[in-house]
């Protein structure tokens, strides 16, 4: 069981927008910085999102990412194949240190 | 920039291992620097943090299950990240990542296998 929640599976079509989101508490979310990472299978992880809305160099600008009270988004806009992957959301929680969520499986359609 | 882990590698239950993690391209000194693990199959699990000695005095943090077992330790004038692992169990077997999540950095890690 996850500290963060996040839907187990998203999909869509090249071209469309998808929205991920992230629901956490006041202990993570509503009071720290959400993480996002996009994981290939079997290949490492990768920073899309820090500090809930900022990329870091190389991320292209059709990744976005937004908080709002205790629940993160993350937004990926022309959806392109190569985009399928595992994403999971992260933030720090006061009690537990680093928490994640499950992971959200996109398939593109 | 970038981190590179290394020190990775086989070991026996019981044993120990210390990985690195050099770091580049950002003021390594301010960084709040972090471990964290993906076993096999599983999700990534938090294993520790370290603030900067300055203003933070390196204050060190530990998820509970390697708790008095691992150590976290770093070097700025080697801008080097450290990761003491003694006692360790099968179930510490994972790929090990450094990260400077205010940076949005994450290496790209190193393996640790433990052998029952």
């Amino acid at each position: 069981q996850s500290v963060l929640t996040q839907p187990p599976s998203a999909s869509g079509t090249p071209g469309q927008r998808v929205t991920i989101s992230c629901s956490g508490s006041n202990s993570n979310i509503g009071s720290d910085y959400v993480y996002w990472y996009q994981q290939v299978p079997g290949t490492a992880p990768k920073v899309l999102i820090y500090r809930d809305y900022k990329r870091p160099s190389g991320v292209p600008d059709r990744f976005s990412g937004s908080k709002s009270g205790t629940s993160g988004s993350l937004a990926i806009s022309g959806l392109r194949s190569e985009d399928e992957a595992d994403y999971y959301c992260a933030s720090w929680d006061s009690l537990s240190g680093l928490v994640f969520g499950g992971g959200t499986k996109l398939t593109v359609l | 920039e970038e981190l590179v882990e290394s020190g990775g590698g086989l070991v026996k239950a019981g044993g120990s291992l210390r990985l690195s993690c050099a770091a580049s391209g950002f003021t390594f000194s301010n960084a709040w620097m972090t471990w964290v693990r993906q076993a096999p199959g599983k999700g990534l699990e938090w294993v520790a943090r370290i603030r900067p000695n300055i203003p933070d005095g390196g204050i060190t943090e530990y998820a509970v299950p390697v708790k008095g077992r691992f150590f976290i330790s770093r070097d700025d004038s080697r801008k080097t990240l450290y990761l003491q692992m003694n006692s360790l169990k099968s179930d510490d077997s994972a790929f090990y990542y450094c990260a400077a999540l205010s940076w949005g950095y994450l290496g790209q890690g190193t393996l640790v296998t433990v052998s029952s």
